[in-house]
């Protein structure tokens, strides 16, 4: 059964101190894995698909980059508007398109 | 503009009754699902559809029903069956030959 893990559950930042979100994963064959964004009482916002290992993506403050075992988003220089919910996807090789989500972490970026 | 709504943004049912929520996407995706989200848990698949007309059990189904008679539209029935419907609920769609699935603003059900 595939498995994602996020960490830290939550993170609390300053402006501008730069970090890191990681989502773990076991999965029998990785066909892609997702980041998404959630605020507060809305649908997640799709971010970035990695799709092997040594891949990365980039977009405004946020970067994404994937092993065989885990990902990060690295988060440079954030502002209080990045504060959200973040949430990691994989799916597997198998017959379709399954999606696995971890639960997310947590972060607020304090002014 | 094209993307997915839900509807409505909030529900309120009381025990024993069944309750539709909508969601249609103007993306011209094939595969659709329907999602819950509870505090502290992943998102838990409830139902997906790949085609019109046919659709798929997911890990939590019991207690609840889909049909797919457009490729626009794809509503969930909570029926009283499901012993616990209080959650969020998101709808999602996906284009041809990709996973990259897009949501909804959900729908936010509470059981009275």
């Amino acid at each position: 059964e595939d498995q994602v893990t996020q960490s830290p559950e939550a993170l609390r930042l300053q402006e501008g101190e730069s970090s890191s979100l990681n989502c773990s994963y076991t999965v029998s064959g990785l066909r892609g894995l997702f980041w998404y964004r959630q605020d507060p009482g809305k649908g997640p916002e799709f971010l970035f698909t990695l799709y092997s290992a040594g891949e990365e993506k980039e977009k405004e403050r946020l970067k994404a980059t994937l092993t065989k075992k885990e990902s990060f988003l690295h988060i440079t220089a954030p502002k209080p508007e990045d504060s959200a919910t973040y949430l990691c996807a994989v799916t597997n090789s198998g017959g379709y398109q399954k999606v696995t989500f971890g639960t997310g972490t947590k972060l607020q970026v304090i002014p | 503009d094209g993307g997915i709504t839900q509807s409505p943004k909030y529900l309120f049912r009381k025990e024993g009754q069944n309750v539709t929520l909508s969601c249609e996407q103007n993306l011209n995706h094939d595969a659709m699902y329907w999602y819950r989200q509870d505090p502290g848990q992943g998102l838990r698949l409830i139902y997906y559809s790949q085609i019109v007309n046919d659709f798929q059990k997911g890990d939590i189904a019991e207690g609840y029903s889909v049909s797919r008679e457009k490729k626009e539209s794809f509503p969930l029935t909570v029926t009283s069956a499901q012993k616990n419907p209080t959650a969020f609920y998101l709808c999602a769609s996906a284009g041809e030959g990709t996973d990259t699935q897009y949501f909804g603003p959900g729908t936010r059900l509470t059981v009275l």
